[in-house]
C-alpha cells in the first residue's frame, strides 16, 4: 500500500529551465508535506515543506504547491542548475506529527544538463 | 557542529546472522528515527526513540529492535537476517519538527 507516490522515476531538464517534480498521496490524514534531496553516499537533506493549511510555499528557487482536493503536490525549481541533479523524495506526515513518522515516495532522479 | 553520524558505513553479513548499527544524533537532538531504504525505493520508517523509549513503530517485524542511550545515541539491531534485509539504513535526529538524516549504513546480506 503505497500512500505516497512519485510516478516519474526520472526527469531530465536543461539548465536554466523549470523542473517540475510531482507527488500524489492517498491518505487524507496527511497534513504536512516535505521534499528532500539526496546525493549519492549522503543522507536525504531537507529542502522545503508545506502545511495542509497552505497551497503554496516558496524558498528561493524552490516552490512547493499543494492541491488538497487532488491529493497532489509538486516541487518547482526555477531556474534549474546542474548542482540540482539528485534524487528528490516527497514525504508526508499525519496529525501534525512533523517530528515523527514520515511516509516517503519512491523518489525521482533529476538530471539537469548544462 | 557534527551532523548525524552512523557506523559502520558498509557491512556484509550472511543469512541468519545478527547485526547492530549505530547512530549519533546532532548535538542537542534528543529524538532518533530509523529508516530502511531498499534499492530504488524511498526510505521506510522502522521506529523512533525518545527518552530511551520506543515512541513510534512502523510495519517491521520484531526481528528489528532498537535502543537509545542516555546520551541520545541509538542502535538498531536486526536478528535472523534475511536476504531482503539488504538495504541502506538511515538514521535521523529530530529537532523543532525537522528530521536531519545521516549518510546511512549499507547492509548487504549474502
Amino acid at each position: 500500500d503505497q500512500q505516497v507516490k512519485q510516478n516519474s522515476p526520472s526527469l531530465s531538464v536543461q539548465e536554466g529551465r523549470i523542473s517540475i517534480l510531482n507527488c500524489d498521496y492517498t491518505n487524507s490524514m496527511f497534513d504536512y508535506f516535505l521534499w528532500y534531496k539526496k546525493y549519492p553516499a549522503e543522507g536525504p537533506t531537507f529542502l522545503i515543506s508545506i502545511s495542509s493549511i497552505k497551497d503554496k510555499n516558496e524558498d528561493g528557487r524552490f516552490t512547493v504547491f499543494l492541491n488538497k482536493s487532488a491529493k497532489h503536490l509538486s516541487l518547482h525549481i526555477v531556474p534549474s542548475q546542474p548542482g540540482d541533479s539528485a534524487v528528490y523524495f516527497c514525504a508526508a506526515s499525519a496529525f501534525d506529527n512533523q517530528g515523527g513518522k514520515l511516509i516517503f515516495g519512491q523518489g525521482t532522479e533529476l538530471s539537469v544538463k548544462p | 557542529d557534527a551532523g548525524v553520524t552512523q557506523s559502520p558505513t558498509h557491512l556484509i553479513k550472511t543469512r541468519g546472522q545478527q547485526v547492530t548499527l549505530r547512530c549519533s544524533p546532532k548535538s542537542g537532538h534528543d529524538t532518533v528515527s530509523w529508516y530502511q531504504q531498499a534499492l530504488g525505493q524511498g526510505p521506510q520508517f522502522i521506529f523512533q526513540y525518545y527518552e530511551e523509549e520506543e515512541r513510534q513503530r512502523g510495519n517491521f517485524p520484531d526481528r528489528f529492535s532498537g535502543h537509545q542511550f542516555p546520551n541520545y545515541s541509538s542502535e538498531l539491531n536486526v536478528n535472523a537476517l534475511l536476504l531482503g534485509d539488504s538495504a541502506l539504513y538511515l538514521c535521523a535526529s529530530n529537532f523543532a519538527g525537522q528530521q536531519f538524516f545521516g549518510p546511512g549504513t549499507r547492509l548487504t546480506v549474502l
